[in-house]
């Protein structure tokens, strides 16, 4: 079966870290994406990536950056955790037409 | 800009009734349309796409979908419900000549009472 796998499903982190979420896909996708999903406003994309090395940004990248050094991982980094980066992270990888294949989630709190 | 907007927070019905999830979208080219569901405390699982061709399109869990041009919507439908459809349901849409960016709306949370 084709997965998406998120390194950590909760994590608990201080005012200020530094945050990596890591993200790995097994089904050889050039297309992979970080979203934000808070209740009310639905998924909102942080980044994207649609090849080795390559990121764009996506709706709400302030405070975040991303690394994709391998076609299978697509790392998120908050790179000074602040409280209202409280949320629950979803990866998601495709191909160019097809759906999205989503992890299973990071829920973050930062306190 | 494309935007998705699902209008109805929570939908109820009766199990055995038929369901109706509702989507209207806005792109400025044509769209690829999806359905996602997200039952509790698990991660988002794809229901369904349109992309071309039939306007009726057919999913997962008996889930099927009608792409409206004329009214831009893209409502989630299924004639018998199940109790165990009760879940959260995202519609997203992506503009073919925008590249790869998937915009999802608000979520329905879908309540299905035995």
């Amino acid at each position: 079966d084709v997965k998406v796998t998120q390194s950590s499903r909760y994590l608990v982190k201080r005012t200020g870290e530094k945050v990596f979420l890591e993200c790995v896909q097994d089904m050889d996708h050039e297309n992979m994406f970080w979203y934000r999903q808070d209740p009310g406003l639905g998924l909102r994309l942080i980044y994207f990536s649609y090849d080795v090395k390559m990121k764009e940004k996506g709706d709400i990248p302030e405070g975040y950056s991303v690394s994709r050094e391998k076609k299978e991982r697509f790392s998120l980094i908050l790179e000074s955790a602040s409280t209202n980066q409280t949320s629950m992270y979803l990866c998601a990888s495709s191909l160019s037409q097809g759906g999205y294949t989503f992890g299973s989630g990071t829920r973050l709190t930062v306190v | 800009a494309q935007s998705v907007a699902q209008p109805e927070d929570q939908v109820n019905v009766a199990e055995g009734n038929p369901l109706t999830v509702k989507c209207t979208y806005s792109v400025s080219g044509n769209p690829y349309l999806f359905w996602y569901v997200q039952y509790p405390n698990r991660g988002l699982q794809f229901l369904l796409k349109y992309i071309t061709g039939d306007n009726l399109v057919k999913g997962s869990y008996g889930f099927e979908a009608e792409f409206n041009k004329s009214q831009t919507s893209f409502h989630l439908k299924k004639p018998s419900a199940l109790v165990s459809d009760s879940a959260l349901y995202f519609c997203a849409v992506r503009d073919v000549t925008g590249g790869f960016k998937t915009i999802f709306g608000a979520g329905t949370r879908l309540f299905v009472k035995a």
